[in-house]
């Protein structure tokens, strides 16, 4: 069965760094796409960035562009981010999500399927 | 960017009930458009996919409608295991969540 499992949390100092890894296993690891996706304390589920299958792509929510980096190594069904100057307005659960595409109409369209646990990053003082 | 729009932002029904969540795009997203439960700490879990699709495994009750950029949530009798938050979420271009509806159980 599928499993993604998230580490590297914790609680970081205003403009420091931090690292999360989600490890995959159950799946094809390097035929589809992943996410990392934020939920802030009490508030709805924010899309941060995905990575390609083969890591050739990258996209990035407007609010993290530039202070976070996506990776995934598809020998060892990891994915990485990579954040940096850290906000208060980072604080929350990150979840790492497999994704899923649809290729009928030409063009690929990847819903979400599956999700890890989440897990706690805390920026404060 | 495509913004999502979801209302009501809480709802409170009976058991048995017909429930409908409604989300709306700030473009035409026909037809990729997902719903999610999460359940009260917990991850969100996918429920209904490309508008209609139901993911293996969701109780028929649940069901989705919907086209350009109107879309709907259909709980045909509620349960008490529905208690939850409810997301749509676009992926026509990037992907885009709304910002939840709680269901609550009278």
């Amino acid at each position: 069965q599928v499993q993604l499992v998230e580490s590297g949390g914790g609680v970081v100092q205003p403009g420091k760094s931090l690292r999360l890894s989600c490890a995959a296993s159950g799946f094809i690891f390097n035929d589809y796409g992943m996410h990392w996706v934020r939920q802030a304390p009490g508030k709805g589920l924010e899309w941060v960035a995905v990575v390609w299958y083969d890591g050739n792509n990258k996209y990035y929510a407007d609010s993290v562009r530039g202070r976070f980096t996506i990776s995934r190594d598809n020998s060892k069904n990891t994915m990485s981010l990579q954040m940096t100057s850290l906000r208060a307005e980072d604080t929350a659960v990150y979840y790492c999500a497999k994704d899923i595409a649809d290729c009928t109409t030409g063009s690929c369209y990847a819903h979400l399927d599956y999700w890890g646990q989440g897990i706690q990053v805390t920026v404060s003082s | 960017d495509i913004q999502m729009t979801q209302s009501p932002s809480t709802l409170s029904a009976s058991v048995g009930a017909r429930v409908t969540i409604t989300c709306r795009a700030s473009q035409n997203i026909n037809p990729w458009l997902a719903w999610y439960q999460q359940k009260p700490g917990k991850a969100p879990k996918l429920l209904i996919y490309k508008t209609s699709t139901l993911e293996s495994g969701v109780p028929s009750r649940f069901s989705g409608s919907g086209s350009g950029t109107e879309f709907t949530l259909t709980i045909s009798s509620l349960q008490p295991d529905d208690l939850a938050t409810y997301y749509c979420q676009q992926y026509h271009a990037h992907w885009t969540f709304g910002q939840g509806t709680k269901l609550e159980i009278k």
